[in-house]
């Protein structure tokens, strides 16, 4: 079964601070994305990677950065976090083959900033 | 507008009772994908349509190309059928996925 890890299930965090969300795939696969999930908006494409230190922006990455330095690892940096961050994110994988057409999601991080 | 709609946005039923959700696109398409988020956030993935119709225990999935429209069909609803049901199309020009913003689902015993 194709596993896709997210580091936190729950985090609270100050305005300002930078957070870290970490997403760990086991399959080996080329994809990886950040998506945030907000009530009434549905799921938004935030950065994606198809490759290891390549990145491409999504629909809102105003905020946000990512990195991949590793092909299992895909992370997502809020370098100063605000309140309207406030969300549950989501990471998913697929392999390079089959584009977006087959994701693999992660349990979600709901992240509070207060 | 949303490229991808979904309705209803919230769905209440008693056990046992067959559930529709409805999902249309104004966009030309790849595929369809209807998703099912459990509470707590994890997304699995129920079917993957390009066309026709796909059947999976009490769960039915159709697609209708020419009107652009898509149905996630229920038998026999249970509660443990209760969570958020997301429409997503693959677009075809560019191979964006595009999400609909989800149908709760509760379905009471």
């Amino acid at each position: 079964d194709v596993k896709v890890t997210q580091s936190s299930r729950y985090l609270v965090k100050r305005t300002g601070e930078k957070v870290f969300l970490e997403c760990v795939q086991d399959m080996d696969h080329e994809n990886m994305f950040w998506y945030r999930q907000d009530p009434g908006l549905g799921l938004r494409l935030i950065y994606f990677s198809y490759d290891v230190k390549m990145k491409e922006k999504g629909d809102i990455p105003e905020g946000y950065s990512v990195s991949r330095e590793k092909k299992e690892r895909f992370s997502l940096i809020l370098e100063s976090a605000s309140t309207n961050q406030t969300s549950m994110y989501l990471c998913a994988s697929s392999f390079l083959g089959q584009g977006r057409n087959i994701q693999y999601f992660g349990a979600g991080t709901r992240l509070s900033v207060l | 507008k949303n490229e991808v709609e979904q309705s209803p946005q919230n769905l209440t039923a008693q056990e046992g009772e067959f559930i529709t959700i409805n999902c249309s696109y104004s966009v030309g398409i790849s595929a369809l994908h209807w998703l099912q988020q459990h509470p707590g956030g994890g997304i699995v993935s129920l079917f993957m349509l390009s066309s026709g119709k796909k059947k999976h225990g009490r769960l039915i999935a159709t697609i209708n190309i020419q009107e652009k429209h898509s149905s996630l069909h229920i038998t026999a609803s249970h509660p443990r059928d209760s969570a958020v049901y997301i429409c997503a199309v693959i677009k075809g020009e560019d191979n964006d996925m595009r999400f609909g913003a989800g149908t709760r689902l509760t379905v009471k015993p």
